[in-house]
């Protein structure tokens, strides 16, 4: 069976430092994967999705990058974090094809101070 | 730009109630329809996946149905009990564009024992 793996479960940063969320999936080859983002009180918004190794696609600019140096690892890093980086980060994954389900994370809860 | 809407945004019942949670989208191009169940401060767990070629699923307590032609999900929870408390996500996956699923701001749902 699948599983996914997201780490750390809450993080507090301060604001400046740098930032690297990691996701890795086990039991299936060339997943799509996802990063979305929760804010208190609104929906889930795509951050960065991939179809392969090295392919990113960033759905909303901002100070956040993803990568994927593996085919089943998924990283979300950044440089100098922001206050309004706070969130629930989550991380997903599907199976190639368009019609199937999306499987989730146990997600980050990251406090920027 | 397909958008999604739940409503209510929350609902408190007595435990024993049968109960529905609306899913609403904008655009019916989709490939398929995913309700999803979230714990305070835990990631997404998958409950129903509706194809778009599909009118209804069911899992135990859970049936879910799908109108497509007028952009309408609704999650149907038998015999609510107090377990069944958390906030309920509907996401859609369209046809247009990249493998990425939008999600509604969900329902939270408290059910009272």
């Amino acid at each position: 069976s699948q599983t996914i793996h997201q780490w750390p479960a809450t993080l507090v940063q301060p604001v400046g430092s740098p930032l690297s969320l990691e996701c890795t999936v086990e039991g299936t080859s060339n997943p799509n994967l996802y990063w979305y983002r929760q804010a208190a009180g609104r929906g889930l918004q795509l951050l960065f999705y991939s179809v392969g190794i090295g392919q990113i696609s960033s759905e909303v600019p901002q100070n956040l990058s993803a990568s994927r140096p593996q085919d089943r690892q998924f990283i979300l890093s950044s440089k100098k974090l922001l206050l309004s980086d706070s969130g629930f980060y989550l991380c997903a994954w599907s199976w190639a094809k368009e019609n199937t389900e999306a499987f989730f994370g146990q997600g980050t809860r990251l406090t920027v101070v | 730009k397909q958008e999604v809407t739940q409503i209510p945004a929350a609902l408190s019942v007595p435990e024993g109630e049968n109960l529905v949670l609306n899913c609403s989208f904008t655009d019916s191009a989709i490939y398929n329809l995913q309700w999803f169940r979230q714990d305070p401060g835990k990631g997404l767990t998958s409950l129903l996946l509706i194809q778009s070629s599909q009118r209804e699923q069911t899992s135990g307590r859970l049936n879910a149905s799908l109108d497509k032609s007028s952009g309408r999900s609704t999650l149907y929870i038998a015999a609510s009990q107090p377990g069944d408390s958390a906030t309920y996500l509907c996401a859609v996956r369209p046809t247009a564009g990249t493998y990425k699923y939008i999600f509604g701001t969900g329902t939270r749902l408290k059910v009272l024992a």
